[in-house]
């Protein structure tokens, strides 16, 4: 069983469009993070839920808008797609909110034409 | 700008030497963690050395931290072909109610066989 799985793994669509990105976690953590790396590799934080409550929204467009329905799940939708979007979206979990270590999916790459 | 960043941002040894990766950092921090993350993979987490800490090892992993100096860094020893990753060090801080986990740009290390 996959501890963090994301869906879809790949997706690439047009400027314009709204897409949403999926994120389960299975190891019970009451923390769950999505992050984007950029082409250049560099990782930063968007958003981190703790216990279905945000509690960091980083200076992100509101065009993200993450939903976690339940402790085991965090969502990611995203409206008007533009060009520099393209990235790939890494979702993570922790067991709390207090500085551990992070347990990443296997990311979402994302393609904006 | 990036809390981490990490120095060299390559780096291409023969298997069997070792590899030191250095890390540094702007503001205080409750821990420091390095990630590796694979080709096309998420990232998995290696080893966190806590603020009150200055060295810690894991198998063939040595890191260091100097608060003074706001550095750390990871030594693999004994490189191996299977060693080829991306590695990143993440600096933790309290922000409000969560945990912000803040990754610079990684070193990218080639291992050859």
């Amino acid at each position: 069983d996959t501890a963090v799985s994301q869906t879809p793994k790949y997706l690439v669509t047009q400027m314009g469009n709204d897409k949403s990105i999926k994120c389960e976690q299975n190891l019970g953590h009451d923390t769950m993070y999505w992050y984007k790396q950029d082409s250049k590799k560099f990782l930063k934080i968007m958003f981190s839920y703790n216990n279905k409550e945000l509690i960091i929204n980083e200076t992100v467009p509101n065009r993200f808008s993450p939903k976690s329905p339940d402790k085991a799940h965090l969502n990611l939708h995203i409206n008007s797609l533009e060009l520099g979007d393209s990235a790939v979206y890494f979702c993570a979990t922790a067991p709390g909110a207090s500085g551990g270590e992070l347990f990443f999916g296997e990311g979402s790459r994302l393609t904006v034409l | 700008s990036q809390q981490g960043e990490e120095d060299p941002q390559a780096l291409s040894i023969q298997e069997g030497e070792n590899a030191t990766m250095n890390c540094s950092y702007k503001t205080s921090i409750n821990n420091l963690q390095w990630y590796r993350q694979n080709s096309g993979r998420g990232l998995v987490h290696l080893i966190l050395i806590r603020s009150n800490e200055r060295e810690k090892h894991s198998g063939r992993l040595r890191v260091t931290l100097d608060t003074s100096k706001k550095s750390s860094s990871l030594l693999i020893t004994a490189s191996r072909a299977a060693d080829t990753a991306s590695y990143f060090c993440a600096t933790a801080a309290i922000v409000g109610a969560g945990n912000k986990l803040t990754f610079g740009g990684g070193t990218r290390v080639l291992v050859k066989p």
